[in-house]
């Protein structure tokens, strides 16, 4: 099946850093793809869609300056997390769209990024 | 109320028993259900599609009840190794809707 690869898997950073994560579909194009976070015994929750050259649409609640999104081309989608806080530690999980219709294509998930901040 | 809901759970079943769970959807215009599965810790895998006549993949039948609105997944046989939460999805007007997962655990 199709492979969506993320990077990095863990990530330790000390608070007002930068993060960034990586979300790679690496055997096809995806026009489309998700970034969700999720904490400890909670389910995902969608953070922004990503669209290949447009920007992104975030989800309410969501701040934009500070999780940065960029969908430079169809095989890679970057999250920045800005000025990360304790309390932006997290499971963050990208998805990519296969087909790209959103109502009936196959959704695949990057391994996903476990981010500690100190 | 919520776009997609489920039972959180958890749900302890006995190996072997059929264990069933639903997960409703407010949205009447939604066009696609799937089950994924999700291990601790780990990133979710689609499990299966939902088609509107259910269909059916081993021990795992998935069924949708549009005038209800609810779909469900059904377990037969269970296995230690089916231990981890179900997520239902429902995609509508290009947006894809997780509900909060249903966590199952399969006691030896």
């Amino acid at each position: 099946g199709a492979v969506v690869s993320q990077h990095p898997s863990w990530v330790i950073c000390k608070s007002g850093t930068s993060v960034k994560i990586e979300c790679r579909s690496l055997d096809f194009q995806a026009t489309t793809m998700f970034w969700y976070r999720q904490f400890p015994k909670q389910s995902l929750m969608l953070m922004a869609t990503s669209n290949e050259g447009s920007k992104a649409t975030y989800e309410q609640g969501v701040e934009k300056d500070k999780f940065l999104i960029n969908h430079a081309s169809l095989t890679l989608s970057t999250l920045t997390v800005t000025s990360a806080h304790p309390e932006d530690s997290s499971f963050y999980i990208c998805s990519a769209l296969h087909e790209g219709d959103p109502n009936t294509g196959e959704l695949f998930f990057g391994e996903g990024s476990r981010l500690t901040v100190l | 109320r919520k776009e997609v809901e489920q039972d959180p759970g958890p749900f302890n079943v006995p190996e072997g028993a059929t264990v069933a769970f639903n997960c409703t959807y407010s949205n009447s215009a939604s066009q696609s259900f799937f089950w994924y599965r999700q291990d601790c810790r780990k990133e979710p895998k689609l499990l299966m599609s939902v088609y509107s006549s259910g269909n059916e993949d081993g021990r795992f039948t998935a069924q949708l009840n549009r005038a209800s609105q609810y779909i469900s997944l059904l377990i037969r046989d269970s296995k230690l190794s089916d231990s981890a939460t179900y997520l239902c999805v429902v995609t509508g007007n290009e947006k894809l809707t997780f509900g909060t997962g249903t966590r199952l655990t399969i006691i030896p």
